[in-house]
C-alpha cells in the first residue's frame, strides 16, 4: 500500500506562472516531509522540508504547505522558470523511526514552458 | 555537495552474474542508504547502514546484500543478478542522526541482460 502518493504524473506550466505540486499521505505517524528535485541522469537534490508542527515553510521561490487534517502537502513555485523543469519527489519520515528512513512518492514531472 | 561518489556509473551485466556497486563518501557521515529508482515506483529503499558493520533491510531488500567495513564505503551486492534488478541505483547519506534530509549521489545505471 502506497503511503505517499503523488497523483499527477506530470504538470505543464507557463514560465512566470505558479506551479503547484501535490502530495498526499496515509500514515498519520509521518512528522517530517521533504521535496526533492531530480534532473535526468543526476541524483535527487534536496529542495525544501517541513515539520509537522508547522503548516508552511518558505525558501525563496519555493513554499511548502502542510494540511495535517487532510494529510496533504503541496509545493508552490513562484514564479516558475524553465530551469525548474524536472521530476519532483515528495518524501515523508517518522521521527525516531528506522533511522529516519524516507518514504517517497512516485514523482511528478514538471515542464515549464518559455 | 555532500562528497558522494558512486562507481561504476554504468554497468551492463548478464543474468546470474554477481555485481557490486560502490558508494564512497568523504565526510565520515554515519548514515548511508541504497535506493533504486524505477519508472512508476519513485525511489525505494533497499538497505541502509547506521555505522560500520551496522546495516538493516529496507523495503525491497530481497536479492541484495550490503557491507560497510569502513565509514566511507557502503557496498551493494547483487549475488546473482536478474533482469528485474535492471534499475538506477542511488546512494544517499544523512548528515546527522537528527537530520531527516538525505543527500544523494549521482547514481549507477545497471542493466541486466
Amino acid at each position: 500500500d502506497q503511503q505517499v502518493k503523488q497523483n499527477s504524473p506530470s504538470l505543464s506550466v507557463q514560465e512566470g506562472r505558479i506551479s503547484i505540486l501535490n502530495c498526499d499521505y496515509t500514515n498519520s505517524m509521518f512528522d517530517y516531509f521533504l521535496w526533492y528535485k531530480k534532473y535526468p541522469a543526476e541524483g535527487p537534490t534536496f529542495l525544501i522540508s517541513i515539520s509537522s508542527i508547522k503548516d508552511k515553510n518558505e525558501d525563496g521561490r519555493f513554499t511548502v504547505f502542510l494540511n495535517k487534517s487532510a494529510k496533504h502537502l503541496s509545493l508552490h513555485i513562484v514564479p516558475s522558470q524553465p530551469g525548474d523543469s524536472a521530476v519532483y519527489f515528495c518524501a515523508a519520515s517518522v521521527h525516531g523511526g528506522s533511522q529516519g528512513n524516507l518514504i517517497f512518492g512516485k514523482g511528478t514531472k514538471l515542464s515549464v514552458k518559455p | 555537495d555532500a562528497g558522494i561518489t558512486q562507481s561504476p556509473r554504468h554497468k551492463v551485466t548478464e543474468t546470474g552474474t554477481p555485481v557490486t556497486l560502490r558508494c564512497h563518501q568523504t565526510e565520515n557521515h554515519r548514515y548511508m542508504y541504497w535506493y533504486r529508482q524505477d519508472p512508476g515506483h519513485g525511489l525505494r529503499l533497499i538497505h541502509y547502514s547506521y555505522g560500520v558493520k551496522d546495516t538493516d533491510k529496507g523495503e525491497v531488500s530481497d536479492g541484495y546484500s550490503v557491507s560497510r567495513s569502513k565509514t566511507e564505503d557502503f557496498l551493494l551486492t547483487l549475488e546473482s543478478a536478474t533482469s528485474s534488478q535492471t534499475s538506477v541505483y542511488f546512494c544517499a547519506i544523512s548528515v546527522s542522526s537528527g537530520s531527516y534530509e538525505q543527500y544523494f549521489g549521482p547514481g549507477t545505471r545497471l542493466t541486466v541482460t
